[in-house]
């Protein structure tokens, strides 16, 4: 079956020790997600690529990265991450918006982040 | 900054009866609206969307409504079951905007069978 996959589902950091996020899909969409989800909160957008076009939300910090090196993965990366950053982090995927009228997203099961 | 408010976090309801989901919006840009589902440990699902140019949107038991006037979409869902229990986002785009979809902070939907 067509997916998206997140790897680790579960992972544990220490506080300020970098840690890396990874994300596939075997939908061959052109556009891949990375949210933020804390406790009850929505989801919120960190960045997107459109193929290998970045693009980063106003508001997301700078410790936070991304890399895309191919259609199919895309990792994120945070640089220090603080007691904040733990959450819910989403991967989802799109096809082209003009291509398919809909921006339907696809997303994976999450990976939960903990920071000590 | 929530653009899309979802004012009720739980909703309970008995088996066979109407669920009603409310989602109000302060964006008049938005133009297309989405409803997701999420179960625990998996990611939200796509359910059923509505674009601005129509106020209904059928699909089996889930129906969708949009009043461009109030910023205010509902989903219902008739007849609930016991699997209709889960999480359900609410989310807005803009066409102007691209990619980027605001969505609302959920409703946790338990149907009592």
């Amino acid at each position: 079956d067509a997916m998206v996959i997140q790897n680790p589902r579960y992972q544990v950091t220490q506080f300020g020790k970098p840690v890396t996020l990874s994300c596939s899909q075997t939908l061959n969409h052109n556009v891949m997600y990375w949210y933020q989800q804390k406790s009850s909160q929505a989801p919120k957008l960190l960045f997107h690529y459109y193929d290998k076009d970045f693009n980063n939300e106003a508001d997301t910090p700078d410790n936070f990265q991304s890399r895309r090196p191919n259609t199919s993965f895309c990792f994120l990366d945070i640089r220090s991450p603080g007691l904040g950053d733990a959450a819910m982090y989403l991967c989802a995927t799109s096809r082209d918006l003009m291509a398919s009228g809909t921006n339907e997203q696809f997303f994976g099961p999450g990976t939960r982040l903990t920071v000590l | 900054d929530q653009q899309v408010k979802q004012n009720s976090p739980s909703l309970s309801v008995q088996e066979g009866r109407i669920s009603i989901l409310n989602c109000d919006y302060t964006n008049s840009m938005f133009d297309y609206f989405l409803w997701y589902k999420k179960y625990p440990a998996e990611g939200p699902t796509f359910l059923i969307s509505i674009s601005s140019i129509k106020d209904k949107n059928e699909d089996g038991r889930f129906t969708v409504f949009l009043n461009k006037s109030a910023k205010h979409l509902s989903l219902h869902i008739v007849p609930s079951q016991p699997g209709d229990s889960a999480v359900y986002f609410c989310a807005a785009s803009a066409g102007t905007g691209g990619f980027k979809t605001i969505f609302g902070a959920g409703t946790r939907l338990f149907v009592k069978a």
